[in-house]
């Protein structure tokens, strides 16, 4: 099945600084969201970019879907962006399946 | 409107037991999920349903169960656990996936298996 990698796998910013992070996916995708997972457990819709770039706020996000990649970037972070960020794909190859990246876990201190 | 909840949000239940985790959405999504999600990794989908028919079963053991009674709601039924079933379970909505793919999760159901 497809593969989805994402980095870094932890990162520690500083209040108010900036971050990218990484999507690299194996196959062709239809679809590919980004979510933030809070402390609780709940999976908060960031973007649904299967390509294109788009921003929301201080966050945006692009996807080269010719190759394979997707990057969240996030500005002027703060003590609220911290959790767990994951993309997920929806591969061109298998109905309704979706596959998560094995996600990148963010803290920011203030 | 955009929720998807899920009830109960904690569940502790013994290996014998009988439980069910309930799931609804009413923003006329045709297309429901269930996602298992153990601690410090990314979830997995376990099934998919599609206009209230069972599309997908990602080879999950039989002690769970899913139904779909309505295009609104979703059950996940529980019979003879095991510790390692110990789980986040999420459950989805969207489009059916002729259209927007785009999913919505509830918050989830944390169940401990003793």
């Amino acid at each position: 099945g497809i593969q989805v990698e994402q980095s870094p796998p932890d990162l520690i910013l500083q209040e108010g600084a900036n971050s990218t992070l990484r999507c690299n996916f194996s196959d062709s995708v239809n679809n590919l969201q980004w979510f933030h997972q809070n402390p609780w457990g709940q999976l908060i819709n960031l973007f649904y970019i299967p390509s294109g770039t788009k921003q929301n706020g201080r966050l945006s996000a692009t996807t080269v879907a010719t190759e394979r990649y997707s990057l969240l970037y996030i500005s002027s972070s703060q003590t609220t962006d911290s959790g767990v960020y994951f993309c997920a794909v929806l591969y061109s190859g298998g109905y309704q399946k979706v596959t998560f990246g094995t996600g990148t876990k963010l803290q920011v201190i203030p | 409107d955009t929720e998807v909840t899920q009830t109960p949000k904690h569940l502790v239940m013994g290996m014998t037991n009988k439980k069910s985790l309930k799931c609804e959405q009413h923003m006329g999504h045709r297309a429901m999920y269930w996602y298992k999600q153990k601690a410090k990794k990314p979830p997995e989908l376990m099934f998919v349903y599609s206009y209230e028919k069972l599309s997908i079963n990602e080879s999950v053991p039989s002690r769970f169960s899913p139904e779909c009674p309505n295009s609104s709601l979703l059950n996940l039924h529980l019979h003879a656990l095991q510790p390692e079933d110990s789980a986040l379970y999420l459950c989805a909505s969207s489009q059916a996936a002729e259209s927007s793919y785009e999913q919505y999760f509830g918050p989830g159901t944390r169940l401990t298996v003793t």
